[in-house]
């Protein structure tokens, strides 16, 4: 157990729809990145946040959006859901952008 | 922010068979980290190495460090069935920015 808890594990929804996956880092960690996994894409870095702030942008779209709390969970919401977006979801958290990452199990994204 | 690439892109070995991988980055890192995925499920953190250091040994793992050449290798030694994974360098630049590599697929036959 990593200490990086993603809910829910499972989702599946219909196109169009808005889903938010939500992602609790490790105690103490400030930093959140979140991760999209696809069979045609492999690994895709999506977005970081340290300490509620937005530290780094990937190839996130504009139908997807990300924010930190104050009490450091993340979520990250998805929009007008298309066939595509069905993947697996990685939240990881870290002390801060210099040390270990650890991976929440992922929330699997199906949109049908 | 794909900015790494691993080699090979898969490996299929025998139990007891040593498996090497090899990452290259393009830009200057703070560290390196590796990690482990089984089919579909979670990234595991495998080893840490920082800039600095040359060689990391963790179990059968054994990390390698080239700055000069901007390239890691992580060696598996003595492997297992339960070895069989996906396996991904991440690089964290000295902004905290992360690249990451396509990942190797290894493959271990009893």
């Amino acid at each position: 157990d990593s200490g990086v808890t993603q809910t829910p594990k499972h989702l599946i929804t219909a196109t169009g729809q808005r889903v938010t996956l939500r992602c609790s880092p490790r105690s103490g960690d400030l930093s959140v990145y979140w991760y999209q996994q696809s069979l045609d894409q492999g690994l895709q870095f999506l977005i970081q946040y340290y300490n509620g702030e937005e530290r780094a942008k990937g190839n996130i779209l504009e139908r997807f959006s990300a924010q930190q709390f104050p009490d450091l969970h993340s979520e990250l919401n998805l929009s007008s859901l298309e066939l595509g977006d069905s993947a697996l979801y990685f939240c990881a958290s870290s002390v801060d952008s210099l040390n270990e990452a650890f991976f929440g199990q992922g929330t699997r994204l199906t949109v049908v | 922010s794909q900015q790494g690439e691993e080699d090979p892109q898969a490996l299929s070995i025998q139990e007891g068979e040593n498996a090497t991988m090899n990452c290259s980055y393009k830009t200057s890192i703070n560290n390196l980290q590796w990690y482990r995925q089984n089919s579909g499920r979670g990234l595991v953190h495998l080893i840490l190495i920082r800039s600095n250091e040359r060689e990391k040994h963790s179990g059968r793992l054994r990390v390698t460090l080239d700055t000069s050449k901007k390239s890691s290798s992580l060696l598996i030694t003595a492997s297992r069935a339960a070895d069989t994974a996906s396996y991904f360098c991440f690089m964290a630049d000295s902004w905290g920015k992360l690249q990451f590599g396509a990942g190797t697929q290894v493959v271990v036959t009893p």
